[in-house]
């Protein structure tokens, strides 16, 4: 069964950058859309981007200036970037990956399918 | 503000139904792309509830059924049951902005 596992500094400074790294365990990374997702404290879930495993990458343009994100597939990771963060940064990151039909062994995936699989998630908090 | 919008709280007592809607625009649900929805235990991650619309994940019991209809979407709950008590979002996407959406978040409180 296909685990994920956020990890990073739980404290960034204001103005530094946030980095974080997403582990895929049980399960192959290619072939799959990988998002980042994150929770304020006691508000909804934002979408901040996803990445195919090729490396092609689509951001929420209310962040797209300030984010990268990036895959390396021999280590199975996936990893975010925000840069110039501030308390409004402040929330737990997670990462999910991307459903993916298979119709007699032949897989498609699409950005627009549904988030199967959640990592625990991890908690951020911009302060000095 | 979301893209998608939610009621933000609904409730029921246990063995009721309820329905949580979702409604979107013409660059979202009503262009076709799907809907799927996510509940929330208090405390834990997102779990997919409802894919493609009307899909049940393995494990989901068929008492979480899904629906779409022009560019709105709604999710049923029957016989409510305590631990159904969570916060339910949906998600599509936006083919305007080019990105994936989120409703703002429906909290279910079972009385």
């Amino acid at each position: 069964q296909v685990q994920l596992q956020e990890s990073g500094p739980g404290l960034v400074k204001p103005s530094e950058t946030l980095s974080l790294t997403c582990s895929v365990s049980g399960g192959p990374i290619n072939y799959y859309y990988w998002s980042w997702i994150r929770q304020p404290p006691g508000k909804g879930l934002e979408w901040i981007g996803f990445i195919y495993s090729t490396g092609s990458a689509n951001y929420n343009p209310s962040l797209k200036s300030r984010v990268t994100i990036s895959v390396d597939r021999p280590k199975k990771q996936i990893s975010l970037k925000l840069s110039s963060v501030t308390a409004a940064d402040t929330a737990v990151y997670y990462c999910a990956r991307h459903r993916q039909d298979c119709t007699k062994g032949v897989c498609t995936t699409y950005y627009y399918y549904g988030l199967a699989v959640w990592g625990q998630g991890t908690t951020v908090t911009v302060s000095s | 503000q979301s893209v998608l919008t939610q009621s933000p709280s609904v409730s029921g007592a246990p063995g009721q139904r309820v329905t949580i809607s979702c409604s979107g625009s013409s660059s979202n649900i009503g262009a076709g792309y799907d809907v799927h929805w996510y509940q929330q235990l208090p405390g834990t991650a997102p779990k997919l509830l409802i894919y493609k619309n009307t899909n049940r994940p393995s494990g989901v019991p068929d008492r979480f059924s899904g629906s779409k209809s022009g560019t709105s979407a709604s999710l049923a709950i029957t016989g409510l049951q305590a631990e159904d008590e969570a916060d339910y979002y949906c998600q599509s996407y936006d083919g305007s902005l080019s990105a994936v959406v989120f409703g703002g978040g429906t909290k279910l409180t079972v009385l």
